[in-house]
């Protein structure tokens, strides 16, 4: 299995508090992606890194920010949660062209 | 927006028969992979074609793709109830390798 842990794996939050998600890889790899799941819409992208502070917006990055100032770390920040974000996310590492990408175990947010 | 439609959203089946997943996607890809979950799970890499390939087998799986038709799909042959879970294809397009996901096909497979 790809090195990743995702921390927390669980968490229940109130409406309103930030919520940092950190992903963790042994690989050294360039690229790390964040995605949500929700019923019905598959994973979708909401920020990814190639590279140490180099970042770039997915698909769903409205009221997210991230951050990655090691290799092996990359945050996702949630600054006011709101229930919306109720989801699983999850992380995920690529190490290069033709090569698939590893995903975390995900994380289980709740905000209520 | 969603570039993957797959089909069906379910499928049940008996152990030791074949099963069909289908795909669509809308732009131009480097390469389309599919992807298995297990319930509370995280997404197990299964198989990945690239965009000048047209089949490709691992084990029990077949995978196809038509670029012109834009479409792949997935049989997994000689199923076991192990094999129960949710499958997802998922198109990379760009620097990258951005993947964009289907919204899955449940599989189910009686014992």
């Amino acid at each position: 299995d790809a090195g990743i842990t995702q921390s927390p794996r669980h968490k229940v939050t109130e409406t309103g508090t930030p919520v940092t998600l950190r992903c963790h890889q042994t690989e050294n790899h360039r690229y790390m992606y964040w995605y949500r799941q929700d019923p019905g819409h598959g994973l979708r992208l909401i920020h990814y890194s190639y590279g140490v502070k180099d970042t770039d917006k997915g698909e769903v990055s409205d009221g997210y920010s991230v951050s990655r100032s090691k290799t092996e770390d990359f945050l996702l920040t949630l600054e006011s949660a709101t229930s919306s974000q109720t989801s699983v996310y999850f992380c995920a590492i690529w190490e290069g062209a033709g090569q698939p990408q590893h995903f975390g175990d995900g994380t289980r947010l709740s905000i209520l | 927006s969603q570039q993957g439609e797959e089909d069906p959203q379910a499928l049940s089946i008996q152990e030791g028969e074949n099963a069909t997943m289908n795909c669509s996607y809308k732009t131009s890809i480097n390469n389309l992979q599919w992807y298995r979950q297990n319930s509370g799970r995280g997404l197990v890499h299964l198989i990945l074609i690239r965009s000048n390939e047209r089949e490709k087998h691992s084990g029990r799986l077949r995978v196809t793709l038509d670029t012109s038709k834009k479409s792949s799909s997935l049989l997994i042959t000689a199923s076991r109830a192990a094999d129960t879970a949710s499958y997802f294809c998922a198109t990379a397009a760009g620097s990258g390798d951005k993947l964009t996901f289907g919204t899955g096909t449940r599989l189910a497979v009686r014992p």
